[in-house]
């Protein structure tokens, strides 16, 4: 099972939204509606932003969106604050019953 | 609030056995739990999941050389992965979850396999 793929780097300026995807197969990512999304601060575990495709746990701002349309899920972060640095990181339930985690994207607030 | 506690050796020599072990707080024994990996600057990679009830399931890329187990009684599970190499030198995480997700998370372990 191959990684999912996301874009290696995304930035933005404060206040402006940004989008990161995430592609992966008919076996993962469109075959499920179990894709989550972790935000990873440096030197820090993962933290669960978005489940199920688009709920998000108590707690995380709804400022984090997510979305998907075929192979491909998205995540969108509106009114990008300096908090939101950070790598993120998609994961998918798979068709063999693994999870896949993608190759990870660093966000820069500029 | 749940809490994940993990500990375990944390330098090994090459072939040797890596062992850690997870313990949860805060929740009932119930639900998910899983270990993943994070090589130095690089992405993540799911190792295996266990039920509570102690069914168990593993990448197939590691199937070979990796054994998770539960303790109930302790509110704790447990990774070991056989015949270390370089390569298995990394960040272990373990994780509770429900819904296809994972949802709370333990502090890591570095894990650094020499030659």
């Amino acid at each position: 099972q191959s990684a999912l793929t996301q874009p290696a780097s995304v930035s933005g300026s404060p206040g402006q939204s940004i989008t990161i995807s995430c592609t992966g197969t008919s076996s993962d990512v469109g075959g499920y509606n179990s894709v989550s999304w972790y935000q990873q601060h440096p030197g820090k575990a993962p933290k669960l932003i978005t489940y199920g495709v688009s709920d998000r746990p108590p707690g995380v701002s709804n400022r984090f969106s997510g979305s998907k349309s075929g192979n491909t899920a998205s995540l969108s972060i509106s009114g990008l604050q300096a908090e939101d640095e950070a790598d993120y990181y998609c994961s998918s339930y798979a068709s063999n019953r693994i999870y896949v985690f993608g190759t990870g994207t660093k966000v820069t607030v500029l | 609030q749940v809490q994940l506690q993990q500990w375990g050796a944390g330098l090994l020599k090459a072939s040797e056995t890596l062992s850690l072990t997870c313990a949860v707080y805060g929740a009932s024994f119930s639900d998910y739990y899983c270990w993943v990996r994070q090589p130095p600057g690089r992405g993540v990679e799911w190792i295996g999941e266990i039920s509570h009830s102690g069914s168990t399931i593993y990448n197939p890329s590691l199937k070979s050389r990796v054994t998770i187990s539960v303790d109930t009684s302790k509110n704790q599970f447990s990774l070991k992965l056989s015949s270390v190499t370089a390569a298995d030198t990394a960040v272990y995480y373990c994780a509770r979850g429900s819904d296809y997700t994972w949802n709370f998370w333990g502090q890591g372990s570095l894990v650094t396999v020499s030659s």
